[in-house]
């Protein structure tokens, strides 16, 4: 079965340090794309970045940044030099293909960034 | 801010009314999902809507029901409601059926509480 899972339910970090939320995946198939989201407690689903399975090198936008270990089914987001705005709840997803796409989330990772 | 919006913005409903959500697409894209996220969880799947039809579904029970119009915005109803209903209910657009290769833009959601 395809599946997300996100182990950490709360993190904690200063202001200008960078961080790392975990995700690990589970997927029999070969193509795949893996995303993060940013959803503040407004509700809204921030897409940050997006790594399809066949892409060699680790993306990249700006302050984020994706560890993709396709070995070891993990897809880890790293924020570099965190701001308070950055407190929000972070989800990452897989799109999965089961005859149409559709995106699994991870049950989320709760970051808050301290002055 | 993404394209996507959706109405109302939160909604009180009493168990064993009937609900209508309602989500206006990005421009230019003809791909609508829904998805229900219950408070501390991730957002589940219901269904998507493709050009007018639906385009595949999740695990919810038949009394959630969906409509995609020409203009491709699209309403998710839900009949008969039950405490456990009570989520935050997301609409991403995309477009292209599930080509989510790229990212997927969500509204801001309407959280529905059902008493």
């Amino acid at each position: 079965a395809q599946k997300i899972t996100q182990t950490q339910p709360g993190m904690f970090v200063q202001e200008k340090e960078a961080v790392t939320l975990d995700c690990t995946y589970d997927t029999s198939d070969q193509s795949y794309g893996l995303f993060w989201y940013k959803q503040p407690s407004s509700g809204e689903m921030i897409f940050l970045i997006y790594q399809g399975s066949y892409d060699e090198q680790n993306a990249t936008e700006g302050r984020y940044s994706l560890n993709f270990q396709k070995a070891r089914k993990s897809a880890n987001l790293v924020i570099s030099a965190s701001q308070l705005g950055d407190s929000a709840m972070y989800f990452c997803a897989m799109r999965v293909n089961t005859g149409f796409q559709k995106l699994v989330f991870g049950t989320g990772t709760r970051l808050l960034v301290s002055p | 801010e993404t394209g996507v919006t959706q109405s109302p913005t939160h909604l009180i409903k009493t168990r064993g009314q009937q609900v209508t959500l309602r989500c206006s697409s990005q421009s230019g894209h003809n791909t609508v999902s829904w998805y229900q996220q219950a408070l501390g969880q991730g957002p589940q799947f219901i269904f998507q809507y493709y050009r007018e039809e639906e385009n595949g579904r999740g695990n919810f029970p038949p009394r959630f029901s969906g409509l995609q119009f020409p203009n491709y915005s699209s309403e998710l109803n839900v009949n008969a409601l039950e405490l456990d209903d009570s989520a935050l209910y997301l609409c991403a657009s995309s477009k292209d059926r599930g080509r989510v290769n790229t990212e997927a833009f969500f509204g801001q959601g309407t959280r529905l509480t059902v008493v």
